[in-house]
């Protein structure tokens, strides 16, 4: 299976940029999908594609990467941000997902 | 709107079995696959499979064969996924969501507890 590899924490402050990184163990060409998720609540899908965002999601949200390599950018934070952001791949069988990174802000 | 809703909280023994289901609405429910997904918090987000909502064909990920079984009821828009030999391990938050390659829609979540 595709182990999709992401750091477990990250803490920035209001109006800083932040990167949230996610790196699978094969390519997935640009089949890497971003989610937040709020505690007590569903997945909300943010990026598909690697870098086109989901109609609806601020456009302070952005995806970049292919291959192995991908980043979810938030620019700029704000509180509101406080959540797990899980990547995705759905370009090998069986889909798999990162472990999460859960974002604070300070 | 698209929805869709999922059954309410399980709470079963070692050995049985839970059928936890799942309604759509707001689109052609035929139109879309459904994908199912586990959650825990020690594993993290697991893909557990999908179903061919038009004509009920499935495909599972290999560590979920014989845990997992996905039907539909298109009468009622509704899918299924029936989890059986349950253990402790099935213990979980179980998700539906709508099936486009990418998960864009989600039930709220089902939680299954296994206990004795």
């Amino acid at each position: 299976d595709t182990v999709l590899t992401q750091s477990p924490a990250l803490a920035v402050s209001p109006g800083e940029r932040v990167t949230i990184s996610c790196r699978a163990s094969e390519s997935v060409s640009t089949g890497m999908h971003w989610y937040q998720q709020k505690p007590g609540q569903q997945p909300k899908l943010l990026i598909y594609g690697a870098s086109n965002l989901e109609s609806g999601v601020p456009a302070r949200f952005s995806g970049s990467g292919s291959g192995t390599d991908f980043t979810l950018t938030i620019d700029p934070v704000e509180a509101d941000d406080t959540a797990t952001y899980f990547c995705q791949q759905s370009w090998n069988d069986p889909f798999t997902f990162g472990s999460g990174t859960k974002l604070e802000i300070k | 709107q698209v929805q869709l809703q999922q059954s309410g909280a399980e709470l079963a023994k070692p050995g049985s079995s839970v059928k936890i289901s799942c309604k759509a609405s707001g689109y052609t429910f035929t139109s879309y696959y459904i994908s199912w997904i586990k959650q825990t918090t020690g594993q993290g987000l697991e893909y557990i499979g999908y179903i061919n909502t038009g004509s009920g064909g499935t495909n599972y990920n290999e560590k979920f064969k014989g845990k997992a079984t996905l039907t539909v009821d298109k009468s009622s828009s509704t899918a299924f996924m029936q989890l059986s030999s349950l253990t402790p391990d099935d213990s979980a938050v179980y998700y539906c969501a709508r099936f486009e390659v990418v998960l864009a829609y989600w039930g709220q979540g089902t939680l299954v507890t296994v206990s004795s």
